[in-house]
């Protein structure tokens, strides 16, 4: 299946600071990724979609100006935790859908693929 | 409103057992509903994947099971492993959509040897 790598894979901060995580789908374009949460033992919450040259789209209760989104290429969106504090500290997954083949021919498999997660942890 | 529920949240699986894990959609216009397998601190993983024209997928061990009239969708591990301990979400998802997916709140899978 396609690759989707994240970058850092943990990351400890102090308070006040910004985190910047990376996600690069290594084999295939994606014009569109999401972003997510995930607290222990729950289940993953959609954050945001991220679409490529435009703005991201922030799911309801997500602070647009907290978690900074941007969507540069077609192979690399990033998340940026702003003035983190220690509530933000979680398990954050970025994912890609593979909507064209490295070829450039369209292929909608709309299978989703995820990322290896990052850990952060604001002291 | 949930859109996926799943069940049970846990389950505990003796060695060579089959383990079963269920969910039920709302939406009949989902067209995708894949199943996902996480470690922990790792991100979820594509492990099994159906489409609605469909009634079951096979691959391996692993098989999903469609019931489109009901609106429901199963995922069945024959012959666990203690490798296969891991929590499981399943999702569902409508094409040309943008793609969004609507996860389960996820399964913690427990094989004992």
């Amino acid at each position: 299946g396609a690759v989707v790598s994240q970058h850092p894979s943990w990351v400890i901060c102090k308070s006040g600071t910004s985190v910047k995580i990376e996600c690069r789908s290594l084999d295939f374009q994606a014009t569109t990724m999401f972003w997510y949460r995930q607290f222990p033992k729950q289940s993953l919450m959609l954050m945001a979609t991220s679409n490529e040259g435009s703005k991201a789209t922030y799911e309801q209760g997500v602070e647009k100006d907290k978690f900074l989104i941007n969507h540069a290429s077609l192979t690399l969106s990033t998340l940026t935790v702003t003035s983190a504090h220690p509530e933000d500290s979680s398990f954050y997954i970025c994912s890609a859908t593979q909507p064209f083949s490295t070829s450039g021919k369209p292929r909608n498999t709309g299978e989703l693929f995820f990322g290896e997660g990052s850990r952060l942890t604001v002291l | 409103q949930q859109q996926v529920k799943q069940s049970p949240q846990s389950l505990i699986v003796q060695k060579g057992g089959i383990s079963i894990i269920n969910c039920a959609y709302e939406n009949t216009a989902f067209d995708y509903f894949p199943w996902y397998q996480q470690f922990p601190g790792k991100g979820p993983a594509l492990l099994i994947a159906i489409r609605p024209d469909v009634s079951e997928k096979k691959e391996g061990r692993f098989t999903i099971s469609f019931n489109k009239s009901a609106k429901q969708f199963s995922l069945h591990i024959m012959d666990s492993q203690p490798g296969d301990s891991a929590t499981y979400f399943c999702a569902a998802s409508k094409r040309n959509t943008g793609n969004q997916f609507y996860f389960g709140t996820g399964t913690s899978l427990t094989v004992i040897p």
